[in-house]
């Protein structure tokens, strides 16, 4: 299972894009890229999922470069609402990336 | 919107008593998920079924636990002589199970023992 770091946190204002990076340096062929959002209380929001290039969807995008060693969720013009922790998994989610460590997150502030 | 529903949302509880919470899928998912999470960390995968079938637990998963699935639409897991270590929110998730079909997740279970 592919190990994963992202930043702890990060601080952002009203407006602003945010950029979250995730580094996987050991990520297998057959291996996807899958964020999620989580909120106080309540259980974890699949924001978007990728395999290289670039993904885009009417939440985020994300960017995976052609080594894939790393990606990159995109949040455009964040509000107070974004306020969350984010989650970078990567694995064969069909064939135990479910069983993947989600690791501590990224807890995003956005502030007015 | 027929999410991942779970119940109850909390449950207070004295050591030593017997648990068990409730996960109703989204209906057309053939796998479930439990995961337990503790504060200040991610979701650890305790074990997951695909339709009645329980294909894996993990190690975190101790003899006190049990997961049933019957019939392949619900789900419950137990936990038997609760301890304060369990205190933790308890999660479930589903999925169609075909390639990389993202998991999505209840709003889970919150055990706190005392």
């Amino acid at each position: 299972l592919a190990k994963t770091t992202q930043p702890i946190s990060m601080d952002s204002y009203e407006g602003q894009e945010v950029n979250i990076t995730c580094s996987h340096n050991n990520i297998a062929t057959n291996d996807y890229i899958t964020w999620y959002q989580q909120f106080p209380s309540q259980g974890p929001r699949f924001i978007i999922q990728g395999y290289k290039t670039k993904v885009t969807n009417e939440v985020a995008s994300l960017f995976i470069p052609a080594d894939r060693k790393s990606s990159t969720l995109s949040l455009p013009r964040v509000s107070l609402s974004d306020t969350a922790v984010y989650y970078c998994l990567v694995g064969d989610l069909h064939t135990g990336g479910f069983k993947t460590i989600f690791g501590a997150g990224t807890r995003l502030f956005v502030k007015a | 919107d027929t999410g991942v529903s779970q119940d109850p949302r909390h449950k207070i509880t004295k050591r030593g008593q017997n648990v068990t919470f409730r996960c109703d899928p989204i209906s057309e998912h053939n796998r479930l998920y439990w995961y337990r999470q503790t504060l200040g960390q991610g979701p650890e995968f305790l074990t997951y079924f695909q339709n009645e079938a329980q294909l894996e637990k993990s190690r975190l998963l101790s003899d006190r636990f049990s997961a049933e699935r019957p019939k392949g639409s619900f789900s419950t897991l137990e936990i038997q002589r609760t301890e304060q270590g369990d205190s933790a929110m308890y999660l479930c998730a589903s999925s169609f199970g075909g390639n990389n079909s993202p998991l999505h997740f209840g709003n889970g279970t919150r055990l706190t023992v005392t």
